[in-house]
């Protein structure tokens, strides 16, 4: 399977631990993004890297949130100190180009805080 | 803020009638991207448009840009039960290199 891919698919955490999530994108893309999808709403923007390079972070992510694209390969999100409202369907998704090509979907990690 | 909407949230049709879903942003856009997105899945990539006033055809589909580049609209003529899904419109505002995406539109189609 050549698309991108997510793990874990589900993370039940207690509220205030530390979680990390991968994506693999497609190999030959080198922008990758990151969004969050709430139940009734679309993705919402988080980050998006161009190769190794963090180009933009939304204003709406936290500084409990970080990610990193280490030799512009795969990425990983990590949320220090979860909070409830932190549960939501993180999503990755890559492309070949910026916002003039389309984007491949992962599966999504579904993230519940309890 | 800049800002993608769509309406309907929600449509219920019986198989074979048509839908309609209509997007609309706060600012014109170099282009929109239209995707699929099944009960309990992922976005899936439907189709972009670029120019003033596209229209682009997909079987049942048929997708349209607005003359001023600031909406756009989805049609599906003789709905079946694989439409069901919630379709969404997104688009770069301004100068982002990023997708902002509308709330969608969720389609239920009865047999």
């Amino acid at each position: 399977d050549t698309g991108v891919s997510q793990d874990p698919r589900h993370k039940i955490t207690k509220r205030g631990q530390n979680v990390t999530f991968r994506c693999d994108p497609i190999s030959e893309h080198n922008r990758l993004y990151w969004y969050r999808q709430t139940l009734g709403q679309g993705p919402e923007f988080l980050t998006y890297f161009q190769n190794e390079a963090q180009l933009e972070k939304s204003r709406l992510l936290s500084d409990r949130f970080s990610a990193e694209r280490p030799k512009g390969s795969f990425s990983t999100l990590e949320i220090q100190r979860t909070e409830q409202g932190d549960s939501a369907m993180y999503l990755c998704a890559s492309s070949l180009d910026g916002s003039l090509t389309e984007a491949f979907f992962g599966q999504g990690t579904r993230l519940t805080v309890v | 803020g800049q800002q993608v909407m769509q309406i309907p949230q929600y449509q219920h049709v019986q198989e074979g009638e048509d839908f309609t879903t209509y997007c609309n942003s706060s600012t014109t856009l170099s282009n929109i991207q239209w995707y699929k997105q099944r009960p309990g899945g992922h976005p899936v990539f439907l189709i972009q448009l670029v120019k003033s006033g596209e229209v682009k055809k997909q079987k049942r589909l048929t997708f349209q840009f607005g003359e001023a580049k600031k909406n756009s609209s989805l049609h599906i003529t003789a709905t079946q039960t694989t439409d069901v899904g919630t379709y969404f419109c997104a688009g770069p505002l301004g100068s982002a290199r990023q997708l902002t995406f509308g709330s969608g539109t969720q389609l239920t189609v009865l047999p």
